[in-house]
């Protein structure tokens, strides 16, 4: 079944441990996206990229990196986890470069740092 | 930042009844998106509405753009307990990004 699919489902990790968080489509989109959800504040965007090769920062950027070496896999990073970073993880993709274009989303990684 | 603002954050309501939640921002948007949400997965589009004053109809939910294109609406007639989810609104203002609404938990007791 075509879709998204990310890796792990759910994670504890110790505060100041590296963790990849795995993210893998097979819809040939171009654009990725990585979010987190948090109570009360809904999805918000942490990093994007537009094609193959390309990334940028969204609205909370800061303790995360990204990577795209290609079109099917787009990773996350927390290089030193910290508690605030305590939080479920969806990683998006779109078709094409219209922001009104559906977005399809993951399961969702839960993370927790203690 | 928080461009867009749900109301109500939560909802409870029996079967049958109707219900509205709304979508608000002080910024204009090019489209905005309605998504629903399931525990344990990701969200899932509903619709998109891209001009102001547009109406959209599916099924029982009735999607509204405001007429300057800030604000939203989601109508549900005779709400069944399969209508349980977290709402999600979504805007768009650029080329790539969505932002995303604080939410709406609906519950329709059966």
């Amino acid at each position: 079944i075509a879709g998204i699919t990310q890796a792990p489902t759910s994670q504890i990790l110790a505060a100041g441990r590296r963790m990849t968080l795995r993210c893998t489509q097979d819809m040939r989109h171009n654009a990725m996206y990585w979010y987190r959800q948090d109570l009360g504040l809904g999805l918000r965007l942490i990093h994007y990229s537009n094609t193959a090769g390309t990334t940028g920062k969204g609205e909370v950027p800061d303790g995360y990196s990204v990577s795209r070496a290609n079109t099917d896999d787009f990773p996350l990073t927390l290089a030193s986890a910290v508690p605030s970073q305590t939080s479920v993880y969806f990683c998006a993709s779109r078709r094409g470069a219209i922001a009104g274009d559906e977005q399809f989303f993951g399961p969702g990684t839960r993370l927790t740092v203690l | 930042t928080q461009l867009l603002k749900q109301s109500p954050q939560f909802l409870s309501i029996q079967e049958g009844e109707n219900l509205t939640v709304y979508c608000n921002s002080s910024s204009v948007f090019s489209s905005l998106q309605w998504y629903r949400q399931e525990p344990g997965e990701g969200p899932v589009l509903l619709v998109t509405v891209v001009t102001g004053g547009e109406v959209k109809k599916l099924k029982r939910l009735t999607f509204q753009f405001g007429d300057a294109r800030k604000d939203s609406s989601l109508h549900i007639t005779a709400a069944q307990p399969g209508d349980t989810g977290l709402y999600l609104c979504a805007g768009a203002t650029g080329a790539n990004n969505l932002f995303f609404g604080t939410g709406t938990r609906l519950t329709v007791i059966p």
